[in-house]
């Protein structure tokens, strides 16, 4: 078993679409749950991080943690065409991290 | 600050031939990464430093790669020889400890193609 499955899409969604995406991980030790956005010929940045289960909100952005479930989510409202890139999750142990193979998304006008 | 630089952007070579690429970290980061991106292993770490001392390697693919940090403004990620497999996209990442989270800054990537 893989330590991070996610989908790799692709996923395409109208503008304004409510966006799901998801990884599952079996690693107990991670500690930060994180999404990272890569835009298409750039490096990855990091979009959004937790520590803890629950639910953390920024702006159109919600990540989603169910440590019981081992079990991540990233959700995007009112989707965007420039929202459109890959994104990946990613989980720490201490300074390394372990990411998802990623999953590209496609928003269209 | 200017972020994480890498140089080249793109490179093309034959096989057999030696590359060598380039990194300069954020200022102040203690921990420098060199990542490898395939659409089929997505990214993948190949070797990892702290403080300028490798900390992991197990993900450097064979003896052909090797790394080096020479001091904490510069690293490079060497390929000899190289061979049609190693063309992928190359990113540097450098890292710090914010209590607890230590959040990766990428660098452009630098993509090899090896003919």
């Amino acid at each position: 078993q893989k330590e991070v499955e996610q989908d790799p899409g692709p996923l395409s969604v109208p503008e304004g679409a409510i966006v799901s995406l998801n990884c599952t991980y079996s690693n107990s030790a991670f500690q930060y749950f994180m999404w990272y956005r890569q835009y298409s010929r750039k490096g990855p940045e990091l979009l959004m991080y937790t520590y803890s289960s629950g639910n953390k909100e920024d702006g159109r952005f919600t990540a989603q943690v169910d440590k019981s479930s081992k079990y991540i989510s990233l959700f995007i409202r009112d989707s965007q065409p420039s929202d459109s890139a890959t994104y990946l999750c990613a989980f720490s142990t201490a300074s390394k991290l372990t990411f998802g193979t990623g999953t590209r998304l496609q928003v269209t006008l | 600050d200017a972020g994480v630089i890498q140089s080249p952007r793109h490179e093309v070579t034959e096989m057999g031939q030696e590359v060598t690429l380039r990194c300069k970290p954020i200022s102040g980061h203690d921990y420098l990464f060199w990542y490898r991106q395939t659409m089929m292993r997505g990214l993948e770490l190949l070797i990892y430093f702290n403080n300028n001392v490798p900390i992991d390697d197990s993900g450097m693919p064979e003896d052909r790669f090797s790394a080096k940090m020479p001091n904490a403004s510069f690293s490079t990620l060497k390929i000899q020889p190289s061979e049609p497999r190693d063309s992928a996209v190359y990113f540097c990442a450098s890292s710090s400890n914010r209590g607890g989270l230590y959040e990766q800054f990428f660098g452009p990537g630098t993509r090899l193609t090896v003919l």
